[in-house]
């Protein structure tokens, strides 16, 4: 089993729907949560970035995290065509200085 | 934000022959960078970890010796795929850390074809 599970996708939304992303984790050592977005051909783009459990919102992007459930969200609000691309969530354990990705989501914005 | 130039975007070589690949941060100090591969459609797999001053750490099973990682600089450090095949053909990319409270920043990606 891997330490950190995603969806694959794909995942198909109409222009304006919300995009809901998540990934579950095995382990409590982990401590900092990201959200990257990658297009086709190019390297990962830092959305968010967490700590603690809770929400956080940055425009249009909400991420949240339960340490609890060992469960981690991103919620795309009003999504557009450009929010077409890969989207993977990659976690840190406190002491460690070394990502361990989600497999990625794949996400289509239908216009 | 910080920044972490990659170069080049794409190169094409002959089996046999030697590429390198650069990894910058514009804006900030690195003490650790990072080289990812990956593969279309998977998930970034960490090849090593470049440390400025000391010797890389390799991933289990990331031959060493392929692929040599120099991190000279705080701002520099530079991917050689030696004695490259056609397997080695795969898409390359560096990440940097600004800060502990920050997330990684990555490069743009190189896009490795061995001919």
């Amino acid at each position: 089993q891997k330490e950190v599970e995603q969806d694959p996708g794909p995942l198909s939304v109409p222009e304006g729907a919300i995009v809901s992303l998540n990934c579950t984790y095995s382990n409590s050592a982990f401590q900092y949560f990201m959200w990257y977005r990658q297009y086709s051909r190019k390297g990962p783009e830092l959305l968010m970035y967490t700590y603690s459990s809770g929400n956080k919102e940055d425009g249009r992007f909400t991420a949240q995290v339960d340490k609890s459930s060992k469960y981690i969200s991103l919620f795309i609000r009003d999504s557009q065509p450009s929010d077409s691309a890969t989207y993977l969530c990659a976690m840190i354990k406190a002491a460690g200085n070394k990502l361990t990705f989600g497999g990625g989501t794949r996400v289509l914005v239908k216009p | 934000g910080a920044v972490v130039s990659q170069h080049p975007s794409w190169v094409i070589c002959k089996s046999g022959t030697s590429v390198k690949i650069e990894c910058r941060s514009l804006d900030f100090q690195a003490t650790t960078m990072f080289w990812y591969r990956q593969f279309p459609k998977q998930s970034l797999m960490l090849m090593a970890t470049s440390n400025e001053g000391s010797k890389a750490t390799y991933e289990q099973g990331v031959e060493k010796d392929k692929f040599l990682i120099n991190h000279a600089s705080l701002t520099l450090s530079t991917l050689t795929v030696t004695s490259a095949h056609p397997e080695d053909s795969s898409f390359y990319i560096c990440s940097a850390r600004e800060a502990k409270n920050y997330g990684y920043t990555f490069g743009s990606g190189t896009r490795l074809t061995v001919v």
